[in-house]
C-alpha cells in the first residue's frame, strides 16, 4: 500500500463504546496529525505528532485519546463520545522540520456517535 | 479575526470558464500556502502550492500569491463538471490552517 492509510472507513459507536481510529502511512513521513471536520466547519487539528512526540494538543476533550507507537503509525482512541463528536475524523502525514511541507491526508473515517 | 478566511459559496460557473478562488490569511508569517480539493464525502487531495509572490502554473490550474496583501488564489481555466468539489485553502504557520472552503459547481 502506498500514501495514508485509515481504518475504519465507518464507525457507528454508541456513547458508552470504547473504540480506537488507525492511521498508517508509507511516505517516510515523520509527522502525523489528526483533523476533525464536522459539517460546514472548517478542518480542526487536534494533534500533532512530530518525531512520534506530540507537539500539539489543541485544547481537545480527554475522551480522545491519541497514540503515536512509531513514525508510521497513529490511533486515536475514543472513549464516551458525546453525539456532536459526529464527525469526519482525517489523518494526514507530512516531513518535518520544513517549513514549505505539504500534508498528505488519509481517506479518512466518517464516524456517528448515537 | 479568523486565520484563513474564504467565501463558502457556492461560486457557480459554466463549463468552460474561468472559476476564481480566494482566500486571506492573518498571519504575515506565513511561509507557506496551499490548495487542496475535496469532493463530497472524500479527503482533501493537493492540488496547488505555492511559496512566492506571483504565479504559479500547472496544467488549468494556477495559484497567485500577493503577501504584502495576505491574499492568495486559485484560478481554474476551462473549467470542468468534474471541477466541481470544495476547495480548500491551507496555510502553513507551524502547523496546516485550513479555511471552511469554497464550494464550486460547474454546469454545463
Amino acid at each position: 500500500e502506498t500514501g495514508v492509510t485509515q481504518t475504519p472507513r465507518h464507525l457507528v459507536m454508541g456513547m458508552t463504546n470504547k473504540k480506537s481510529l488507525k492511521c498508517e502511512q508509507h511516505l517516510g513521513h515523520n509527522a502525523m496529525y489528526w483533523y476533525k471536520q464536522s459539517a460546514k466547519k472548517p478542518l480542526e487539528l487536534m494533534f500533532v505528532y512530530s518525531l512520534e512526540e506530540r507537539v500539539e494538543n489543541n485544547s481537545v476533550p480527554s475522551r480522545f485519546s491519541p497514540e503515536c507507537p512509531n513514525s508510521s503509525h497513529l490511533f486515536l482512541h475514543l472513549h464516551t463520545l458525546q453525539p456532536e463528536d459526529s464527525a469526519l475524523y482525517l489523518c494526514a502525514s507530512s516531513q518535518v522540520p520544513d517549513r514549505y511541507t505539504e500534508a498528505f491526508f488519509g481517506q479518512g473515517t466518517r464516524l456517528t456517535v448515537v | 479575526q479568523k486565520e484563513v478566511e474564504q467565501n463558502s459559496g457556492p461560486l457557480s460557473v459554466p463549463e468552460g470558464a474561468i472559476a476564481s478562488l480566494n482566500c486571506t490569511y492573518s498571519d504575515r508569517g506565513s511561509q507557506s500556502f496551499f490548495w487542496y480539493r475535496q469532493y463530497s464525502g472524500k479527503s482533501p487531495e493537493l492540488i496547488m502550492s505555492i511559496y512566492s509572490n506571483g504565479d504559479k502554473e500547472d496544467g488549468r490550474f494556477t495559484a497567485q500569491l500577493n503577501k504584502a496583501s495576505q491574499y492568495v488564489s486559485l484560478l481554474i481555466r476551462d473549467s470542468q463538471p468534474s471541477d466541481s468539489a470544495t476547495y480548500l485553502c491551507a496555510v502553513n504557520v507551524r502547523r496546516l490552517i485550513f479555511g471552511t472552503g469554497t464550494r464550486l459547481q460547474v454546469f454545463p
